[in-house]
Formats: structure tokens, sequence, C-alpha cells
């Protein structure tokens, strides 16, 4: 089946540091991602879609240059969140399209708590 | 914009039992995917079922089938014969196909509904 892992599982960082998330495909190939935000007992909020070789697109709300997503291979994309802050601390899941799967399905990853102090 | 709606922010069933979890969805779209996920304590979305909106037949996939209602834009999880291992929150999620253009591809989520099990 398909992989997909992000790095890192969990991560604590002091306000106004920048923090990078990795999410990789493993085992195929994804021209787009989806970065979501979850709140614990929350539903999934996508925050972006991100195209290899191209500008992500970000959902109404979600602030660009908070969330710098880069989509540099076919099988790597990064959310760095930037001058983080306390209301940033979530759970962070990407997912990745596999369009050689049935349906184009979305594999998902298992996701990053970011904790901010 | 498309919106997915979970009305039972929690449910509970007896081990062997049966137990249906509901979802309605809005859309003015013709070509559309609906999704059951499961996101057990680890956190990590898995997907249970399918249902491509051209098909009239109900999927199943061994104890979990749907009951789609395109009508009435309703779309219900039925799990038989539950289990302990089938506690976990349950999101319904709506995918525009081909034809929702920049739509394409992205899932909206409904609000999710954590399924107790008791033994």
């Amino acid at each position: 089946g398909a992989v997909v892992s992000q790095h890192p599982s969990r991560v604590i960082c002091k306000s106004g540091t920048s923090v990078k998330i990795e999410c990789r495909s493993l085992d195929f190939q994804a021209t787009t991602m989806f970065w979501y935000r979850q709140f614990p007992k929350k539903s999934l909020m996508l925050m972006a879609t991100s195209n290899e070789g191209s500008k992500a697109t970000y959902e109404q709300g979600v602030e660009k240059d908070k969330f710098l997503i880069n989509h540099a291979s076919l099988t790597l994309s990064t959310l760095t969140v930037t001058s983080a802050h306390p209301e940033d601390s979530s759970f962070y899941i990407c997912s990745a399209r596999n369009l050689a799967a049935s349906y184009n399905e979305q594999f998902f990853g298992p996701g990053t708590r970011l904790t901010v102090l | 914009a498309q919106t997915v709606t979970q009305s039972q922010p929690e449910m509970s069933v007896q081990e062997a039992e049966t137990v249906t979890l509901s979802c309605t969805y809005d859309t003015s779209e013709s070509d559309y995917y609906l999704f059951w996920y499961k996101q057990p304590p680890s956190r990590q979305m898995i997907l249970v079922i399918r249902q491509e909106a051209y098909k009239q037949q109900n999927a199943t996939e061994n104890r979990f089938s749907v009951n789609f209602q395109k009508a009435a834009k309703s779309f219900s999880l039925k799990i038989s014969d539950s289990q302990l291992g089938d506690a976990a929150m349950y999101f319904c999620a709506y995918r525009a196909g081909v034809a929702g253009g920049t739509s394409y591809g992205k899932l909206t989520f409904g609000q999710g509904t954590i399924l107790t099990v008791h033994p």
C-alpha cells in the first residue's frame, strides 16, 4: 500500500521561532499534497494544497506568509510555521494524492503535534 | 461551497451490535465521491469505505456498509458486529470529481462522530 510519513511526530518550540514539518510519500510520487490542521476532537481543516514545482494554493483565512509550503520534489512537501505563537499549537496532518491509485486516493501521514510555548 | 454535516457528536454501541453513523452533505455538483474515514487514538486517518456518486449500488466493505441516498444527500455508515477496535472518531468526507475544477481532489470533512464500543 501507499505510505506517507511525517517528520517530526512531535515538536515543542519557543514562541517566535520557526518550525519545519516534512511530509514524504515513501513508495509513490505525489504531484499534489494537502496540509490539514486539526484541533482536539475536532475536524480536519484544509489549510493548503501543495503542488510540485509551483506555488501552493491556500484556503481562505490561512496566512500564506505564516505557513510556508514548499513542494520541491515529487515525494516531499514541507510546511514551515514561521514565528510560531501558542495559538499555532495544533495537530498538523498531510496527505498525498496517488494518481496511480484507484480514484486518485489520498493517503494520510501520521500527523505532527506542534506545541508552542 | 460544499458542506458536510455529521449531527451525532458521539455514539456508543455494544460489542457485536450494529450502529449507524449519519452524514448529510450539500453540493451542486453531479460528479463527486463520498468517504468515511476512521481516526483511532493514534490519530492516523484510515479510509473505511468510499462511494462514487454515479453508482446507485451502496458500497460494502466487510462489516462496513453505506446507505447512499443521492436525492436526499445522505450518506450513512453502518457498522455491523461492532468490535472493540472500531472505537474511534469517524469522519464523513466529500470530494469533488474532475469537473469540480480547482476543488478536484480536495476533501471536505464533517465534524466527526466519536464512536465508543462497550464490551
